[in-house]
């Protein structure tokens, strides 16, 4: 069985401040990783996926995420946030046919 | 080159009510994909269907919801005398088909669903 773990649901930064979001994984098998991001009243866009190549995965508006098995982690990050990135980001894992998704994490961005 | 559309993108039922909610996949994509958004929590998978076949519906409840991919037209998930409880976010996803590696799943907009 595979599960992800968003460590916190709510974190705040300042604009222009690091943007860490948190994300464990679970599973049996090699992972396949992914991060969305859903802006209210929409749908969950795409902003990156490891798939086994680079540990170090870069997605779209800035962001990028680790790969790391010796921790199980697959972390979220953006050196300088930006308001618009004020958003629920949510982790998710599949190894083949459906995913599971975490609980999602909401970003707040303060001017 | 659209992308996946469900519709209707809100919808209002009674208790007791139908609700019918349509996802039409992605050009080329054979794989649909359910999930319940509840408000303040994540995406829950209820079922994957291919067309005309259930694949996985471990997710869904057992008893008043129904999913299919008929050969021809879009997915139908269907609520049969809907509770207050079944109030949510319902989104659809579509993948095509890789053997042997992971389907990355395109999202639609999604229905909300609010049941009086």
């Amino acid at each position: 069985a595979q599960s992800v773990t968003q460590l916190g649901s709510h974190v705040s930064v300042s604009e222009g401040a690091l943007v860490l979001l948190r994300c464990n994984y679970s599973s049996s098998v090699p992972p396949y990783l992914f991060w969305y991001v859903q802006y209210p009243n929409q749908g969950l866009q795409l902003l990156l996926k490891y798939t086994s190549a680079a540990t170090l995965v870069k997605g779209i508006n800035g962001f990028e995420a680790e790969f790391k098995k010796s921790e199980t982690s697959f972390h979220l990050t953006k050196p300088s946030a930006h308001m618009s990135d004020a958003a629920e980001y949510f982790c998710a894992v599949t190894s083949n046919n459906d995913m599971r998704f975490g609980a999602g994490t909401r970003l707040t961005v303060k001017p | 080159n659209a992308g996946v559309m469900q519709n209707p993108r809100h919808l209002v039922r009674r208790r007791g009510q139908e609700a019918r909610l349509r996802c039409s996949p992605m050009k080329g994509h054979s794989h649909v994909y359910w999930y319940r958004q509840l408000p303040e929590e994540g995406l829950k998978f209820m079922v994957y269907l291919q067309k005309e076949n259930i694949i996985d519906e471990s997710g869904m409840p057992k008893e008043r919801f129904s999913a299919e991919f008929p050969k021809e037209g879009p997915s139908i998930l269907r609520i049969q005398q809907v509770v207050r409880g079944d109030s949510a976010a319902y989104f659809c996803a579509s993948s095509p088909r890789v053997s042997n590696s992971y389907n990355e799943q395109f999202f639609g907009p999604g229905t909300r669903l609010t049941v009086l």
